[in-house]
């Protein structure tokens, strides 16, 4: 069965800092790739993913993150964050076959000082 | 504009008491599913639905019920025997066809117990 390993539950930065969130995944089989992103007392948003081709993914408001196979790995990257950037992420991961099964990591928190 | 409406955003009830909280989508989604979040503990499967009239226990069934009468709604049931339901529940909803695993969320409901 797949499992997700967020390795930092907090992330504190500067505005204009870069930032990684890492992300570890276990599985058997070829998967897909999430990471949504989360702002206080909303749903989840999807922010990239990876389905095949490319392992560096680029999503929405300026993040992108690189699939490892080697290293079984999808860690986010921002280069400058912004205050705005303030809020929980998640890594996500699904098998290829499994039909439904997404498996989220506990999360990180992301949080932006000026 | 497409999405999925999950009401009420917040809820207060007592000890012992049933909840139903509601979730609609107008993206004609097959599958729709219902998540618990607690504080560090990321998202937990309680149920989806593949079809209308099916469903299946997530990780966590244990004290909620679901149905599926129509396609665009997938309403949850807090029953008395869930032992701590205090928590921010989600919907989300995905494709099934050719489905990758990414889910589509609402914005959540907050339900507190006093």
């Amino acid at each position: 069965a797949q499992s997700v390993t967020q390795l930092d539950s907090q992330v504190p930065v500067f505005e204009e800092a870069p930032v990684e969130l890492r992300c570890n995944y276990s599985s058997s089989v070829s998967v897909y790739l999430f990471w949504y992103v989360q702002y206080p007392n909303q749903g989840l948003q999807l922010l990239l993913k990876y389905l095949s081709g490319s392992t560096l993914v680029k999503g929405i408001n300026g993040f992108e993150a690189e699939f490892n196979k080697s290293q079984t790995s999808f860690h986010l990257r921002k280069p400058s964050v912004h205050i705005s950037d303030t809020a929980e992420y998640f890594c996500a991961v699904s098998e290829k076959g499994s039909n439904y099964k997404l498996t989220f990591g506990k999360g990180t928190l992301l949080t932006v000082n000026p | 504009d497409g999405g999925i409406t999950q009401s009420p955003k917040y809820l207060f009830r007592k000890e012992g008491q049933n909840v139903t909280l509601s979730c609609e989508q107008n993206l004609n989604h097959d599958a729709m599913y219902w998540y618990r979040q607690d504080p560090g503990q990321g998202l937990r499967l309680i149920y989806y639905s593949q079809i209308v009239n099916d469903f299946q226990k997530g990780d966590i069934a244990e004290g909620y019920s679901v149905s599926r009468e129509k396609k665009e709604s997938f309403p949850l049931t807090v029953t008395s025997a869930q032992k701590n339901p205090t928590a921010f529940y989600l919907c989300a909803s995905s494709k099934w066809t050719g489905n990758t695993g990414e889910l589509f969320f609402g914005e959540g409901s907050r339900l507190t117990v006093l």
